[in-house]
């Protein structure tokens, strides 16, 4: 069973625009990631943030963090082509558990 | 350093074959993991290793073993392949059980 759910599962968006991606949880955890994955490629890291902390910052990332509501949400701002991916949140209780991920588009 | 390393890139399988997937790290990490795809989902883990010479099972092990050869090799075996095992597969590595991982490249496994 995936731990996080992400929303939406697709995002077509302009370059240029502000993207944001929502994350969904069940139970407690030890930090909240989000990875990034190109077609046919490996993930990548993004970003990681703690169950004590609330918002992070990364270049264009910005993480938001809602222990309360089991929540978290990825902001990617002035999108480009470039940034077209699928984009997974992953929760760290014992063992790091993936969501199924945002399909995003970026067209130029 | 060419971080996470696997290998092969693509391979085909009969049912009932046996084949085992090479994964290597050059980033003296302690922890590795084995993870697998299904089309349109996250991953799934299915072994992981915390440390040399211990191995444990994630959510989907079934059908798999792990040999924790050294601190840079991690290698998955299906004993005998199932089509249900058809997916892609992710080695991944980190320097501890709670920080980012870095994956590879996958392996491509289609089961007929």
């Amino acid at each position: 069973s995936q731990q996080g759910e992400e929303d939406p599962q697709a995002l077509s968006i302009q370059e240029g625009e502000n993207a944001t991606m929502n994350c969904s949880y069940k139970t407690s955890i030890n930090n909240l990631q989000w990875y990034r994955q190109n077609s046919g490629r490996g993930l990548v890291h993004l970003i990681l943030i703690r169950s004590n902390e609330r918002e992070k910052h990364s270049g264009r990332l910005r993480v938001t963090l809602d222990t309360s509501k089991k929540s978290s949400s990825l902001l990617i701002t002035a999108s480009r082509a470039a940034d077209t991916a699928s984009y997974f949140c992953a929760t760290l209780g014992n063992m790091l558990t993936f969501g199924g991920g945002t399909r995003l588009m970026v067209k130029p | 350093n060419a971080g996470v390393t696997q290998t092969p890139k693509f391979q085909v399988l009969k049912t009932g074959q046996s084949m085992t997937l090479q994964c290597a790290q050059d980033m003296n990490h302690n922890s590795m993991y084995w993870y697998r795809q299904d089309p349109g989902m996250g991953l799934r883990l299915i072994y992981y290793s915390a440390s040399e010479g211990t191995t444990d099972k994630g959510e989907v092990p079934n059908g798999y073993n792990v040999s924790r050869l050294n601190k840079r090799e991690f290698s998955l075996r299906l004993e005998s392949a199932a089509p249900s095992q058809t997916s892609v597969y992710f080695c991944a590595s980190s320097e501890a059980g709670l920080g980012e991982q870095y994956f590879g490249p996958g392996t491509r496994l289609t089961v007929t």
